[in-house]
């Protein structure tokens, strides 16, 4: 099993742009999640999924989308690129709740310029 | 008052040297807990559950003291490879909410 899987590991955007982060896993965890953890901080909760077709806000969603078409992918989309979103951008997935250890993936560095 | 709060160090110790940290939590219906350990610019792995009778794995001890709401994880024997930030996460028993600290940082010198 590769686990949880993001693309891309680097990316740089202008202000303004749009991009897609991709989240992927293949453990059949039905709880996945966004998190981005700004230099010497700790992780923020964007949004977090219990299941394909259902999503839900975390501590900071503006700027934010998310959705969830199926158990396996959880992407997350930045729209209008602002510099405070500069950041590293974790997913991670848990088997069946909150309460279960959760997995993370190895990130996305994001720098918006 | 935060959720979770942990002591954000740093702990410089030397190899060999016993170390802890705590977590302490706000809410009484805090339910499970959790350490990870997160290396320098890497994602956080999971280190290990913390039961509510303790639990050991190999030179790692990790314990909750509910009276006081505190989780603890000591490290016995520093190893150069325990250089990293420990996060704690503590999950309520309603299953819906989870809190992450936001870490002890810990360096092990030679």
């Amino acid at each position: 099993n590769a686990g949880v899987t993001q693309t891309p590991k680097f990316r740089i955007l202008k202000i303004g742009q749009s991009m897609t982060l991709q989240c992927t896993q293949d453990m059949n965890h039905n709880y996945m999640y966004w998190y981005r953890q700004d230099p010497g901080m700790g992780l923020k909760l964007i949004y977090y999924s219990v299941g394909a077709g259902i999503t839900d806000k975390g501590e900071v969603p503006n700027g934010y989308n998310v959705s969830r078409s199926t158990t396996e992918d959880f992407p997350l989309r930045l729209e209008l690129a602002a510099p405070s979103q500069t950041s590293v951008y974790f997913c991670a997935s848990s088997l069946t709740g909150f309460n279960q250890p959760q997995h993370f993936g190895d990130g996305t560095r994001l720098s918006i310029l | 008052r935060k959720e979770v709060e942990q002591d954000p160090g740093p702990f410089n110790v030397p190899e060999g040297a016993t170390v802890a940290f705590n977590c302490t939590y706000s809410n009484s219906a805090s339910q499970s807990f959790f350490w990870y350990r997160q290396d320098c610019r890497k994602e956080p792995k999971l280190l290990m559950s913390v039961y509510s009778s303790g639990n050991e794995d190999g030179r790692f001890t990790a314990q909750l003291n509910r009276a006081s709401q505190y989780i603890s994880l000591l490290i016995r024997d520093s190893k150069l490879s325990d250089s990293a930030t420990y996060l704690c996460v503590v999950i309520l028993n309603t299953g819906n909410q989870f809190y992450f600290g936001t870490g002890t940082s810990l360096t092990v010198i030679p």
